[in-house]
């Protein structure tokens, strides 16, 4: 069982390239997020999916772009990185807001994308 | 604005005795919280979860406390192992849509 699998694990870009970050899974969960992590910081949400064809955007969204084609799939793009954006990004998914009421509503990780942008 | 803070960067527990972290959040209208456990580069993985109708929840060594009226919930690690040293975060959510987290706190548990 993979759980969430995110692409690439590591990565360095140049101010103003662009990238794709990409993050699977397979669990059938409805629910995908995007976070990002600073040293010394805790998680910040980017985006987030409630179901194919819905995004949001969360506390810090500036800056990247997700679009939610199929329920596996949750891609996150920059399109002009910046210093700012140097970060390990994560992507989680969960079965959604209903599931709380039972206790199941419970964020899955991927293993994170480090990116450093110079 | 910080609505989920965890005010003790670093803690260090003796390994057998009780490891408590504490976690304090602004915002009256959360009702889900979740504590996570981070190793370095790795993803965080799911601990525990309490919602607002308990004010506790325990799952082996693992129990999480909550009070509404202080705003405040702590994760109890009894006995603590030297594998329990990692990065713990605690998040929260209302209606388990959007989770807000905290800073972290670096639980060593020395041998």
């Amino acid at each position: 069982n993979a759980g969430v699998t995110q692409t690439p694990k590591f990565r360095i870009l140049k101010i103003g390239q662009s990238m794709t970050l990409q993050c699977a899974q397979d669990m059938n969960h409805n629910y995908m997020y995007w976070y990002r992590q600073d040293p010394g910081m805790g998680l910040k949400l980017i985006y987030y999916s409630v179901g194919a064809g819905i995004t949001d955007k969360g506390e810090v969204p500036n800056g990247y772009n997700v679009s939610r084609s199929t329920t596996e799939d949750f891609p996150l793009r920059l399109e002009l990185a910046a210093p700012s954006q140097t970060s390990v990004y994560f992507c989680a998914s969960s079965y959604g807001g209903a599931a709380a009421i039972s206790g199941a509503n419970v964020l899955t990780f991927g293993a994170g994308s480090r990116l450093t942008v110079l | 604005d910080q609505q989920v803070k965890q005010n003790s960067p670093s803690l260090s527990v003796q390994e057998g005795r009780i490891s408590i972290l504490n976690c304090d959040y602004t915002n009256s209208m959360f009702d889900y919280f979740l504590w996570y456990k981070k190793y370095p580069a790795e993803g965080p993985t799911f601990l525990i979860s309490i919602s607002s109708i308990k004010d506790k929840n325990e799952d082996g060594r693992f129990t999480v406390f909550l009070n509404k009226s202080a705003k405040h919930l702590s994760l109890h690690i009894v006995p603590s192992q030297p594998g329990d040293s990692a990065v713990y975060f605690c998040a929260a959510s209302r209606t388990g849509n959007q989770f807000y987290f905290g800073t972290g706190t670096s639980l060593t548990v020395i041998p």
